[in-house]
């Protein structure tokens, strides 16, 4: 069974600062997804960014980025020029290609403090 | 667009009475359903999927059962809440190759 890993439950970053958020995974799998999700605290779960492992390209999305190094099963996201609205909980999910097993494993997430 | 529905938002129930809490899409067919619950500062835990009309997998033994009487609607049921049920629900649907689309959640407070 596949695992996520977020070994940070708790990060602060000035505001216009960079941080980065670690994110590890075990799979035997060859071809599958990672996400980044947000949940500010009205709770909603909003995808920040995705990733195909076939891509060797890393994803980005704006002010987010990701390094993805598929041997090492690390997939870290990357938040440039911190906001305020960047203060949530990060969640790190895998899913896998193949039909049938499409559901997101999560991992434990890490709550992001965003000082002023 | 597509949209999903979840409802109620917040709800406190006794301990032993029933539960249902519903989530419907708009704007898709055939999606693939999920409901998680995400315990007090912790991740998402997965407990039921649907392919399909009828078509439930379940992935942790619990109180809980789902079921899914129409293409867009799943439903999420317990006839005997426990303590331990109280969490947070969410209800999520995908297609194909993109991430999830979540519902904004059904806070349960079990008491």
């Amino acid at each position: 069974a596949q695992t996520v890993t977020q070994s940070q439950p708790e990060m602060s970053v000035q505001e216009a600062e960079t941080v980065t958020l670690s994110c590890t995974y075990d799979t035997s799998e060859s071809d599958y997804y990672l996400f980044w999700y947000k949940q500010p605290p009205s709770r909603q779960m909003i995808l920040v960014i995705r990733q195909e492992a076939y891509k060797q390209q890393n994803a980005t999305e704006n002010r987010f980025s990701v390094n993805f190094q598929k041997a090492a099963k690390s997939f870290s996201l990357k938040i440039s020029d911190s906001q305020l609205g960047d203060a949530a909980m990060y969640f790190c999910a895998y899913r896998s290609a193949k039909a049938g097993r499409r559901a997101l494993t999560f991992g434990s997430g890490t709550r992001l403090q965003v000082q002023p | 667009s597509q949209t999903i529905h979840q409802w109620p938002a917040t709800l406190v129930q006794p301990v032993g009475s029933p539960l249902s809490l519903e989530c419907t899409v708009e704007g898709t067919s055939n999606p693939n359903l999920y409901w998680y619950r995400q315990a007090a500062g912790r991740g998402l835990q997965l407990l039921f999927y649907s392919v399909g009309i009828g078509q439930i997998s379940s992935e942790v033994p619990q109180n809980l059962s789902a079921s899914r009487p129409q293409d867009r609607q799943f439903i999420l049921s317990s006839k005997k809440l426990l303590l331990s049920d109280s969490g947070f629900y969410l209800c999520a649907w995908s297609q194909q190759t993109y991430g999830y689309t979540f519902g904004s959640g059904t806070r349960l407070t079990v008491v």
